[in-house]
């Protein structure tokens, strides 16, 4: 596998369900980013994680946990969600968020329809 | 604070015929500035990005795009658009010194035969 991986590619599940997202890195790298991005909205920053420490939550409520064990493996763990949550869950990573213009690569996404 | 307009949330163009994607941008410093491609069902890939060296930058895809500080825009252009070009794009801006990438909205090119 080359590159950033996702799974699973799409998930249904229920308000009181609880199931956890992956995201896993091939390409060395030391920052791990979520973003949402929803129908007629921006894609918006979740959580960044730069060598395992979460150094950013945007404001994202408490229904999300995320979790990252390594540079490499990034989790988002869902439980009671709601409607409103239904979206595309992109996973990315660079070198380090050190802001000197580094690229993002992106994952495929893990696309999420809450019931 | 750092935000990105993309003017157009659609933009159809005849195979081609010349692609013009705008951006504008607000930051308080020269950014950090970038487009990338998402193509359905697919994530999001670096077009390309423009980091303070040359002002009119040449990504992949035969892309390119000009930083115009006076303008605060990055518009993105190609000569000749191809069927295989149809895709949402989008603009995003970071400050330096700063890791975090701030969208615009994304704009859908569509190519008609």
């Amino acid at each position: 596998e080359t590159g950033v991986t996702q799974t699973p590619r799409h998930l249904v599940m229920g308000m009181t369900n609880k199931k956890s997202l992956k995201c896993e890195q091939h390409l060395g790298h030391n920052a791990m980013y979520w973003y949402k991005q929803s129908a007629k909205k921006p894609l918006e920053l979740m959580f960044v994680y730069n060598f395992k420490e979460q150094t950013e939550n945007n404001s994202v409520p408490s229904r999300f946990s995320p979790e990252c064990p390594n540079s490499s493996h990034l989790f988002l763990h869902l439980h009671t969600l709601q409607p409103e949550d239904s979206a595309l869950y992109l996973c990315a990573s660079s070198r380090a968020g050190t802001g000197d213009g580094e690229t993002q690569y992106f994952g495929p996404g893990t696309r999420l329809l809450v019931l | 604070a750092q935000s990105v307009t993309q003017l157009g949330s659609h933009v159809s163009v005849s195979e081609g015929a010349l692609v013009l994607l705008r951006c504008n941008y607000s930051s308080s410093v020269p950014p950090y500035l970038f487009w990338y491609v998402q193509y359905p069902n697919q994530g999001l890939q670096l077009l390309l990005k423009y980091t303070s060296a040359a002002t009119l930058v040449k990504g992949i895809n035969g892309f390119e795009a000009e930083f115009k500080k006076s303008e605060t825009s990055f518009h993105l252009t190609k000569p000749s658009a191809h069927m295989s070009d149809a895709a949402e794009y989008f603009c995003a801006v970071s400050d330096r010194g700063q890791g975090n990438l701030i969208f615009g909205k994304g704009t859908k090119l569509s190519v008609k035969p």
